[in-house]
């Protein structure tokens, strides 16, 4: 079975700051994971996904993450970022059948 | 990446009646779609999985004859919500393809009065 803990509900920073948002998963299956953006009523963007080979891995927005076995984490950061990164975060893992297993989700809140 | 369009992006109903969301994938073939349900301020829970050509494949504890799924074409799965009430309320994403192809659509809010 697949699971996804993301630790932190809500992460507020202000802008051209540093952040991190933390994910750790545990999966019986495949280790393929992936970071989400959801803006307010929309659908799921994927900013990037870790399959294979390097463990950093770089996305879309200036959003990098670091795939880390022995502490089975995903967590996603971003040198400086934007009024426009705030939005929900979800970080998932996929399991059998191709079906994804998300977390509950990081409401980043950017700050002026 | 490909194209996931999912209609309407919003609609209210009236409590008891029925309501269908169409999910498309406009340039490539997905055989199969993924539902999912997301409550307020909440993650995405998989409902249903949508196979072309077969019946869908429902998670635990989604009741499938209250939320029916059809899969007729290789870019087109609906979700019908059959005798809506006000606890079906909630927002609809479906992803057409899975896991490292999975695109989703803009998601639908459904409030039903």
């Amino acid at each position: 079975a697949q699971s996804v803990t993301q630790l932190d509900s809500q992460v507020p920073v202000f802008e051209e700051a540093p952040v991190e948002l933390r994910c750790n998963y545990s999966s019986s299956v495949s280790v393929y994971l992936f970071w989400y953006v959801q803006y307010p009523n929309q659908g799921l963007q994927l900013l990037l996904k870790y399959l294979s080979g390097s463990t950093l891995v770089k996305g879309i927005n200036g959003f990098e993450a670091e795939f880390n076995k022995s502490q089975t984490s995903f967590h996603l950061r971003k040198p400086s970022v934007h009024i426009s990164d705030t939005a929900e975060y979800f970080c998932a893992v996929e399991g059998s059948n191709y079906k994804l297993t998300f977390g509950k989700g990081t409401l980043l809140t950017v700050n002026p | 990446g490909a194209v996931v369009s999912q209609h309407p992006s919003r609609v209210i109903c009236k409590s008891g009646t029925s309501v269908k969301i169409e999910c498309r994938s406009l340039d490539f073939q997905a055989t199969t779609m993924f539902w999912y349900r997301q409550f307020p301020k909440q993650s995405l829970m998989l409902m249903a999985t949508s196979n072309e050509g077969s019946k869908a494949t429902y998670e635990q504890g989604v009741e499938k004859d209250k939320f029916l799924i059809n899969h007729a074409s290789l870019t087109l799965s609906t979700l019908t919500v059959t005798s809506a009430h006000p606890e079906d309320s909630s927002f609809y994403i479906c992803s057409a393809g899975g896991g490292t192809e999975a695109f989703f659509g803009q998601g639908t809010r459904l409030t039903v009065v």
